[in-house]
């Protein structure tokens, strides 16, 4: 699996939109980018993933650039619920597989009142 | 719908003894992969069980071991601790067809002294 490189912190005021990073120079044509985050003293929490179209669901939007090397998680409307360490993963597609996430050490997001 | 449910949350062992940590999968789930956290870094995976079988295993000792029950539940054992046993246990649920989108407990926090 691809090596990921994300900033080790940023800070996002609260009702901004959140722009977190993340480098994958290395991704083949198969894996596709996941982010997860983790919240203070609970277990990481599935939040997007995708392969080279932009994704976007009811948390987030995922933009991966048309050459796949980079991608940014976007939080539309940052809260203070959303401070969290996000982890960006990149991940070949297993199916019924291998279950084998790993985890860097993400980027430590603080949203400020 | 109760999600993923690890027990005991806080657990304090002496070097040497052994451990048993509980995890429940969120209902419907089939597969189950156990997760290390040491303090500041992201979680590694220690194993993977599906159908009561071990399918995957990370870089860990045999001192390491689980099992998964008929109704997809699952332990993971460690034998003789070490202090650098200490760590946030996580355990994750997901169908084994939906790949790498899994749902997190909020862990067992184990301190050996």
């Amino acid at each position: 699996d691809a090596k990921t490189t994300q900033p080790t912190s940023m800070d996002c005021a609260e009702g901004r939109a959140a722009n977190l990073p993340c480098n994958h120079s290395t991704i083949s044509g198969n894996e596709y980018v996941y982010w997860y985050r983790q919240i203070h003293s609970q277990g990481p929490q599935y939040i997007i993933h995708g392969l080279k179209n932009n994704e976007t669901n009811e948390m987030a939007s995922l933009i991966i650039t048309e050459d796949r090397k980079s991608s940014t998680l976007i939080l539309p409307h940052a809260t203070l619920r959303d401070t969290a360490v996000y982890y960006c993963i990149v991940k070949r597609y297993s199916g019924a597989g291998s279950y084998q996430l790993t985890f860097g050490k993400g980027t430590k997001l603080s949203v400020i009142p | 719908d109760a999600g993923v449910t690890q027990s005991p949350t806080h657990l304090i062992k002496t070097r040497g003894q052994q451990v048993t940590l509980r995890c429940s999968p969120k209902s419907g789930h089939d597969t189950v992969s156990w997760y290390q956290q040491a303090l500041g870094q992201g979680p590694q995976f220690i194993f993977q069980y599906y159908e009561e079988e071990e399918r995957q295993r990370g870089n860990f000792p045999d001192r390491f071991s689980g099992h998964q029950f008929p109704n997809y539940s699952s332990e993971l054992n460690v034998n003789a601790l070490l202090l650098g046993d200490s760590a946030l246990y996580l355990c994750a649920s997901s169908l084994r067809e939906s790949g790498e989108k899994l749902f997190f407990g909020s862990g067992t926090q184990l301190s050996v002294l």
